[in-house]
């Protein structure tokens, strides 16, 4: 069974960090790229960052470009999104995500990050 | 980027009906999106991939159609279990969401 279990949600003060982690399994983690989709209170689905397979190629969203760094651990399974000078825009659930030819058919938990002073 | 436009924001309807979502792009992706439906509190599920595809275990009322810069997911005869709301999602070059269509009981 794939699972995608996310950690390390907190509350932050702007300016602040905070390292997001996803714990995968139940498929081979190396052959999919992963992607951190995040979702501010009340509002729609966005973009923040994604990464190929062997981790060799990185994209992340205008807006969090220079503050986020995007990262996996193959031989550990895991995914981690660093994240740095965080601004209150930056609430919200983030979802740790597998892509499947594009799509996203997997879906952690979301894990709660809350930027406030 | 790419930018995607979803409407309407919100559509209201009745059991049974038929149901169009549309979503366009700001250029042409071919066939690269998928479609998404959410619950209040729920993570997103993918329905559609690759424009038409329609995901393992999703109910056949769900269909979805076109490439280049226009298409719609279609739900027909609305079930209960089909309220909530719906993202498209370009993967034709990086990412982007729709902004989202929310289905709710008229």
């Amino acid at each position: 069974e794939v699972q995608l279990v996310e950690s390390g949600e907190g509350l932050v003060q702007p300016g602040g960090s905070l390292r997001l982690s996803c714990a995968a399994s139940g498929f081979r983690f190396r052959d999919y790229g992963m992607h951190w989709i995040r979702q501010a209170p009340g509002k729609g689905l966005e973009y923040a960052s994604a990464i190929s397979g062997n981790g060799g190629s990185t994209y992340y969203v205008e807006s969090v470009r220079g503050r986020f760094t995007i990262s996996r651990d193959n031989s550990k399974n895991t995914l981690f999104l660093q994240m740095g000078s965080l601004r209150t825009e930056d609430t919200g659930v983030y979802y740790c995500v597998r892509d499947v030819r594009g799509g996203f058919d997997f879906w952690g938990r979301g894990a709660v990050v809350t930027v406030s002073s | 980027d790419i930018q995607m436009t979803q409407s309407p924001s919100t559509l209201s309807a009745s059991i049974g009906d038929t149901v169009t979502i549309t979503c366009r792009a700001s250029q042409n992706i071919n066939r690269w999106l998928a479609w998404y439906q959410q619950k209040p509190g729920k993570v997103p599920k993918l329905l559609i991939n690759e424009a038409s595809i329609l995901e393992s275990g999703v109910p056949s009322r769900f269909s979805g159609s076109g490439s280049g810069t226009e298409f719609t997911l279609t739900i027909s005869s609305l079930q209960p279990d089909d309220f909530g709301t719906y993202y498209c999602h370009q993967f034709s070059k990086y990412g982007t969401f729709g902004q989202g269509t929310k289905v709710e009981f008229k």
